[in-house]
């Protein structure tokens, strides 16, 4: 069965530290993979996703970037933070989109909850 | 205009009872639908998925689908205090990456 990993599961930085998050998948090979951003109480914001190895897509101009260095690996970072980086970040995947079925479903990861000081 | 609007609530409802959780949409285009409950602190973990018309039955969930409507719904029978959770109703265009959430709406039962 497929899981999905994301570390650390929460974190507290000063503004303008940097920033790494860690999105892993198991027991699954080639997975789209995504980074969402939750705001307290707030809906889910999609920031990047990715299809394969170094494709990455943004969805949202701001301070954060992605890399997917292996195929099952996903990577949230940025230089400097800033307070409204503050959120929950989820980290999600599914298997190649294709017609309507079971393959467009999206699995969370159990997130990391950041607090930018 | 949002793409997935939901009612944020809270919906409160007593245990035992049908909880009634509805969604629209914008796109017509939009082919996969889901339901996901989010416990507060938590990720949300997917309930039901709906790509057809009609209703789909899973347990005492009932994903309901009105295309022409635009429009999703989620019930849940016999309602129980475990249930209180935010729900997120989730859209998706067959093929495309994007899957477009919600803000949810938040469920209470009252024991």
């Amino acid at each position: 069965s497929q899981t999905i990993h994301q570390w650390p599961a929460t974190l507290v930085q000063p503004v303008g530290s940097p920033l790494s998050l860690e999105c892993t998948v198991e027991g699954t090979s080639n997975p789209n993979l995504y980074w969402y951003r939750q705001a307290a109480g707030r809906g889910l914001q999609l920031l990047f996703y990715s299809v394969g190895i170094g494709q990455i897509s943004s969805e949202v101009p701001q301070n954060l970037s992605a890399s997917r260095p292996q195929d099952r690996q996903f990577i949230l970072s940025s230089k400097k933070l800033l307070l409204s980086d503050s959120g929950f970040y989820l980290c999600a995947w599914s298997v190649l989109a294709g017609r309507a079925s079971s393959t467009d479903t999206q699995y969370f990861g159990p997130g990391t909850r950041l607090t930018v000081l | 205009q949002k793409e997935v609007e939901q009612n944020s609530g809270p919906l409160s409802v007593p245990e035992g009872a049908i909880a009634s959780l509805n969604c629209t949409y914008s796109d017509r285009g939009s082919q996969s639908f889901f339901w996901y409950r989010q416990y507060s602190g938590k990720s949300p973990e997917l309930i039901m998925s709906i790509y057809s018309n009609g209703d789909k039955e899973d347990g005492r969930f009932t994903a309901q689908l009105n295309k022409a409507s635009q429009y999703v719904s989620l019930l849940i029978r016999d309602s129980q205090p475990s249930d209180s959770a935010t729900y997120l109703c989730a859209v998706n265009n067959a093929g495309g990456f994007k899957t477009i959430f919600g803000a949810g709406t938040r469920l209470f039962v009252k024991a």
